[in-house]
């Protein structure tokens, strides 16, 4: 199946410092990639769609100027967080729908954390 | 508008016990229904799916059938290992309405007891 890889993993950061959190789709292309955000014992919620070529759509109650999206390329999206504080920290996870546009795949995660 | 409930657990059962975790949606449009498994410390998986009414979808033992009468999606497998402990999240694409990315669930989080 097709593959969606995330990096890094994990990263540790000092409070105002900006992080850069990569997505790529290893074997598709993805005109549409999902950034969604995990809260301890919660469930996922979507941050913003990425689309490649044009701005990023944002759900609302999300900064746009807090979190960056950048859809350069047909196989990878970034998600930069800014001046990142404590609360920030949690689990970011992306998505890529596969080219027949049914099943998204995830990437790993990456798990933030902010001191 | 679009939503999922799915019982929230958590859930703890003996290996080979039956396992359910219900699910039940709302939907504007025509939705697809999914499952997705996430490991400890991992992203999600995709577990299974079904794109439209009476659809069953199964991977691994695990079934579920979609019930556009019972607006429902509930997971079964008649027999969970300790390898199933995992959280499990229902969710929903409903792409007629334009919208595409996926709604989730709560999750449910399973572990399997030796």
């Amino acid at each position: 199946g097709a593959v969606v890889s995330q990096h890094p993993s994990r990263v540790i950061c000092k409070s105002g410092t900006s992080v850069k959190i990569e997505c790529r789709s290893l074997d598709f292309q993805a005109t549409t990639m999902f950034w969604y955000r995990q809260f301890p014992k919660k469930s996922l919620m979507l941050m913003a769609t990425s689309n490649e070529g044009s701005k990023a759509t944002y759900e609302q109650g999300v900064e746009k100027d807090k979190f960056l999206i950048n859809h350069a390329s047909l196989t990878l999206s970034t998600l930069t967080v800014t001046s990142a504080h404590p609360e920030d920290s949690s689990f970011y996870i992306c998505s890529a729908r596969d080219e027949g546009g049914l099943v998204a795949f995830f990437g790993q995660g990456t798990r933030l954390t902010v001191v | 508008g679009n939503s999922v409930t799915q019982m929230e657990g958590p859930v703890t059962l003996s290996e080979e016990a039956f396992l359910t975790i219900n699910c039940t949606y709302t939907a504007t449009g025509y939705p697809s229904l999914f499952w997705y498994v996430q490991y400890p410390g991992e992203g999600l998986q995709l577990l299974l799916k079904a794109t439209k009414a009476d659809d069953k979808g199964s991977n691994k033992g695990f079934e579920a059938t979609y019930r556009k009468e019972t607006t429902s999606f509930h997971l079964e497998k008649g027999s969970v290992q300790v390898s199933d402990s995992a959280v499990y999240f229902c969710a929903l694409s409903d792409r007629r309405t334009g919208a595409n990315n996926l709604f989730f669930g709560t999750g449910t989080r399973l572990t399997v007891i030796p």
